[in-house]
């Protein structure tokens, strides 16, 4: 079963225009993390959160987390054609006694020209 | 890719037939994972290592075997692929709370 749960799960947007991407989840956290996949290849690490924490940046990215509502959102600011991507939400949870990441099902973000 | 190999990068094979699957990492880190990837499942996670010959099952782990005899390499066996196990599968290193990830394995059971 998913922890994490991305909405929308498509989103096309112009370039220059702002993406915004949530993520909601069942269970208490420790951190939650974003990564990104282009087609074809491996995720990549955009940004952690911990639970302590309610928002961060890194370049164009902000990220935000609210606890009591159990959900994070990503903004990516001034969109590029190379943000084309899909993104994903990952959650720390107990898995069989020990803590892992599971992931959501991803918003696959198009940026179009 | 973080310095995470897989091998094959491509696999079609028929069902019965075992598969292995190879992890290869020059990181040294301590935790190794192999996930799966399917359309409408995201990424689920088949089996876990959090040190040599130490492996633990994930969200999926029926069907599949692990084994991690050295730290760089972690391996994940299908000892009789079934038409389900198609997936694109992914293996992932971690030393702390950020997993970095291979390019992925793309394997077609017929």
């Amino acid at each position: 079963s998913q922890q994490g749960e991305e909405d929308p799960q498509a989103l096309s947007i112009q370039e220059g225009e702002n993406a915004t991407m949530n993520c909601s989840y069942k269970t208490s956290i420790n951190n939650l993390q974003w990564y990104r996949q282009n087609s074809g290849r491996g995720l990549v690490h955009l940004i952690l959160i911990r639970s302590n924490e309610r928002e961060k940046h890194s370049g164009r990215l902000r990220v935000t987390l609210d606890t009591s509502k159990k959900s994070s959102s990503l903004l990516i600011t001034a969109s590029r054609a190379a943000d084309t991507a899909s993104y994903f939400c990952a959650t720390d949870a107990l898995i069989q006694g020990a803590q892992k990441l599971v992931f959501g099902q991803g918003t696959r973000l198009t940026i179009n020209p | 890719d973080a310095g995470i190999t897989q091998s094959p990068r491509h696999k079609v094979t028929e069902t019965g037939t075992p598969v292995t699957l190879r992890c290869h990492q020059t990181e040294n880190h301590r935790y190794m994972y192999w996930y799966r990837q399917d359309p409408g499942h995201g990424l689920r996670l088949i089996h876990y290592s959090y040190g040599v010959k130490d492996t633990d099952k994930g969200e999926v782990s029926d069907g599949y075997s692990v084994s991690r005899s050295k730290t760089e390499d972690f391996l994940l066996t299908l000892e009789s692929a079934t038409s389900s196990q198609t997936s694109v599968y992914f293996c992932a290193i971690s030393a702390t709370d950020t997993q970095y990830f291979g390019p992925g394995t793309r394997l077609t059971v017929l």
